[in-house]
């Protein structure tokens, strides 16, 4: 049974920092893995996508890496600004389903 | 494009109704899931549909039921609401065939109050 794990849960950061959010998951069986982000109220947004034989992927101000063989994919967002203030949730894709960890929930600071 | 699509987006209930959520998506991607939000734990898996046909229980699916309809649509059933499923539900859609693993697509959520 997949589990994830994500920390911090929660990060307060001064706008213009760089920062690095953890994934682990237990199960290195996965085809892909994903960061989205979900604003207060609202669904998910897909952010990066990670297929197994990649180790980094890059967005703008967002690089995600994944080591398979560890279980542990990162999210650097860099030089933070305050609309990056959201909760962002990383999901380990296997063959049958897709397992959410809880989310560390950003907050950047004017 | 409309991508996943889920109605309503709102719905109080009283404990004992029953009501069907419905999830659509146009992407011909041949998994869904639904998922429900609730503070503190994340989001939960009850159900997937790995492909048209086929569908598995996933970590709370008591106290649920669902059928995959065809390929686009995707629903999820209380038979009899409890407190306990207030929540947000939200369903999501992805494509697993050969080698194209794509990336997870999610509907707006729909926001369930039983009373």
């Amino acid at each position: 049974k997949q589990e994830v794990t994500q920390i911090p849960a929660a990060l307060s950061v001064p706008e213009g920092e760089n920062l690095v959010l953890n994934c682990s998951f237990t199960d290195s069986a996965i085809y892909n893995l994903q960061w989205f982000r979900q604003d207060p109220g609202k669904g998910l947004t897909s952010l990066l996508l990670i297929q197994s034989s990649q180790r980094e992927q890059t967005s703008g101000r967002l690089n995600a890496s994944l080591d398979k063989s560890s279980g542990r994919s990162t999210l650097y967002i860099a030089a933070s600004q305050p609309g990056d203030s959201a909760t962002y949730l990383c999901a380990p894709g296997s063959q049958g389903n897709l397992i959410f960890g809880k989310g560390t929930k950003l907050s950047v600071k004017p | 494009n409309a991508g996943v699509t889920q109605t309503p987006k709102f719905q109080v209930l009283k404990t004992g109704q029953s009501m069907t959520l419905q999830c659509a998506q146009d992407m011909n991607h041949n998994s869904m899931y639904w998922y429900r939000q609730d503070p503190g734990m994340g989001l939960r898996l009850i159900y997937y549909s790995a492909s048209e046909g086929t569908t598995d229980k996933g970590e709370v699916p008591n106290g649920y039921n669902v059928s995959r309809l065809n390929k686009r649509e995707f629903s999820l059933r209380l038979e009899s609401a409890a407190p306990s499923q207030t929540s947000v539900y939200f369903c999501a859609s992805r494509a697993l065939t050969g080698g194209a693993r794509t990336e997870a697509f999610f509907g707006q959520g729909t926001r369930l109050t039983v009373v």
